[in-house]
């Protein structure tokens, strides 16, 4: 069974300084992944994901991930936070074509990110 | 990508009653799923919401309590039936088109949820 792992439970850093999120998943198989936020109130937005090629991927918002198949992980960053970063974080996994759970999606804990000015 | 909408956006339930909650897709998409995010919680999948056929649930869920209606590819229901107040969580559904030329392959895009209370 498929399974993601965000360490972090919330993370707080100062406006301006560097950020990781650290997300590792159990997959058999060559996983999709997957980064969201949630702000307050509101529903997903995805940030970024990967599906194969380039380990390093861009996403909107200055976000970008890179994928370690070695280590499992799909860790999330940028390089200066933004105020408007404060958000709860998810990481994803899901399935690729074939196969009953093809399109689900499992997801992390969540880590909420706090933005100190 | 695809626009996805929920009615609605919150309501206030009383204990033993159904809400039915809509999702409705500004495109046509092959998939769609819905979701529950408990408070404090990640998301767990509900169900599979097929179009034309029964929705496949997950291990925990069942049709009796959520009944799933997709009489199309733009539009779904989910139905939270005979309310406690540990049903008290949002709703989300998502919508993908997995495998289509041209378009985001295995992508979600979720709506903005549905914020069910229940006393």
């Amino acid at each position: 069974a498929q399974s993601v792992t965000q360490p972090d439970i919330h993370i707080t850093v100062s406006e301006g300084a560097s950020l990781e999120l650290r997300c590792n998943y159990s997959y058999g198989a060559t996983p999709y992944l997957f980064w969201y936020v949630q702000s307050p109130g509101q529903g997903l937005q995805l940030l970024l994901k990967y599906f194969s090629g380039d380990t390093l991927v861009q996403g909107i918002k200055g976000f970008e991930a890179e994928f370690k198949r070695s280590q499992s992980s799909f860790n999330l960053r940028k390089p200066s936070v933004h105020w408007s970063d404060a958000a709860e974080y998810f990481c994803a996994v899901g399935r690729i074509a074939g196969g009953t759970s093809y399109g689900k999606l499992t997801f992390g804990q969540g880590t909420i990110l706090t933005v100190h000015p | 990508s695809a626009v996805i909408s929920q009615k609605p956006s919150r309501d206030i339930c009383q204990r033993g009653t159904s809400l039915t909650i809509q999702c409705q897709v500004d495109s046509q998409v092959t998939m769609m799923f819905w979701y529950r995010q408990q408070p404090g919680q990640s998301l767990t999948l509900i169900a599979t919401a097929n179009q034309g056929s029964e929705a496949t649930y997950e291990s925990g869920f069942v049709i009796d309590k959520f009944p799933i209606s997709r009489p199309n590819l733009t539009f779904s229901t989910l139905t939270v039936s005979n309310m406690s107040p540990e049903d008290s969580s949002i709703y989300l559904c998502s919508g993908a088109n997995p495998g289509l030329p041209g378009l985001s392959t295995d992508t979600q895009y979720f709506g903005p949820g549905t914020r069910l209370t229940v006393l």
